[in-house]
C-alpha cells in the first residue's frame, strides 16, 4: 500500500556517495508535506535519520543529508561506511488518505 | 530520555482480536500524538493509526473497520486492538511518538513486538 516509491537497493564502495530517491505525488510530497527518513539496522526498530526534509537529529553524522523538490525527495550518504548498511525508508503525510505513508524501502549495501 | 515498550500476546488465532499496549516512560504521554506502525516479515512499514492524548484518533483507511486505538493517560499507556485477524496481520508491531504534530515525523520508537497469527 506504499504510495512513496524508492529504489529497492543501492550499493557503493566505502567512501563513496550514494543517493536514495523517494517519489510521491500531488497529495503527499507535492502538496507540501514534509519528508522524513529512517534508518533500520537489521533486527532493530527504525531510527529517525532526517526530519522536515533536511534536518538531522542530534547524534546523526553529517554524512547524511536530505532534500526535497516538487513531488520527490532524496537522501544522500557521503563517505559511505560499513555501518551504514541498513534499510532506509522515507515517510510523509498524504491528504487523500488522511494519514501517514511510508516509502517502499531501500536496502543499502556497502561493497 | 523517552522510552516506549510494546507488550501483548505474541500469538493470536485467526478471526480473533489482537491487543497490544505501549507503555511510555521517561516523559509524559500528554500533549503528543502516538502511532502504531507495523512491518510484516521481510516487508516495509505500514502506518496503522494514531491517537492524541485528548482521545481523538485517525486510522489507515485500509484497516479502519478493524482498528481501535485508545489511551490511558493515568498509566502513560496507549493501546491497539485489531479485530478479525488473519495471517496477513502477522507482523512486527511498533509504537511511536510523533515529534510535534499529527502529520510530523516519529522521533521515538519502541523496540517492537512480533505478533504471529496462527491456529
Amino acid at each position: 500500500q506504499s504510495v512513496l516509491t524508492q529504489p529497492p537497493s543501492v550499493s557503493g564502495a566505502p567512501g563513496q556517495r550514494v543517493t536514495i530517491s523517494c517519489t510521491g505525488s500531488s497529495s503527499n510530497i507535492g502538496a507540501g508535506y514534509d519528508v522524513h527518513w529512517y534508518q533500520q539496522l537489521p533486527g532493530t526498530a527504525p531510527k529517525l535519520l532526517i526530519y522536515v526534509n533536511s534536518i538531522r537529529p542530534s547524534g546523526v553524522p553529517d554524512r547524511f543529508s536530505g532534500s526535497k523538490s516538487g513531488t520527490s525527495a532524496s537522501l544522500a550518504i557521503t563517505g559511505l561506511q560499513a555501518e551504514d548498511e541498513a534499510d532506509y525508508y522515507c515517510q510523509s503525510y498524504d491528504s487523500s488518505l488522511s494519514g501517514h505513508v511510508f516509502g517502499t524501502g531501500t536496502k543499502v549495501t556497502v561493497l | 530520555q523517552v522510552q516506549l515498550q510494546e507488550s501483548g500476546p505474541g500469538l493470536v488465532k485467526p478471526s480473533e482480536t489482537l491487543s497490544l499496549t505501549c507503555t511510555v516512560s521517561g516523559g509524559s504521554i500528554s500533549s503528543y500524538f502516538w502511532s502504531w506502525i507495523r512491518q510484516p516479515p521481510g516487508k516495509g512499514l505500514e502506518w496503522i493509526g494514531y491517537i492524541y492524548t485528548s482521545g481523538s484518533t485517525n486510522y489507515n483507511p485500509s484497516l479502519r473497520s478493524r482498528v481501535t486505538i485508545s489511551v490511558d493517560t493515568s498509566k502513560n499507556q496507549f493501546s491497539l486492538r485489531l479485530s478479525s485477524v488473519t495471517a496477513a496481520d502477522t507482523a512486527m508491531y511498533y509504537c511511536a511518538r510523533h515529534e510535534n504534530s499529527a502529520a510530523g515525523d516519529f522521533d521515538y520508537w519502541g523496540q517492537g513486538t512480533l505478533v504471529t497469527v496462527s491456529s
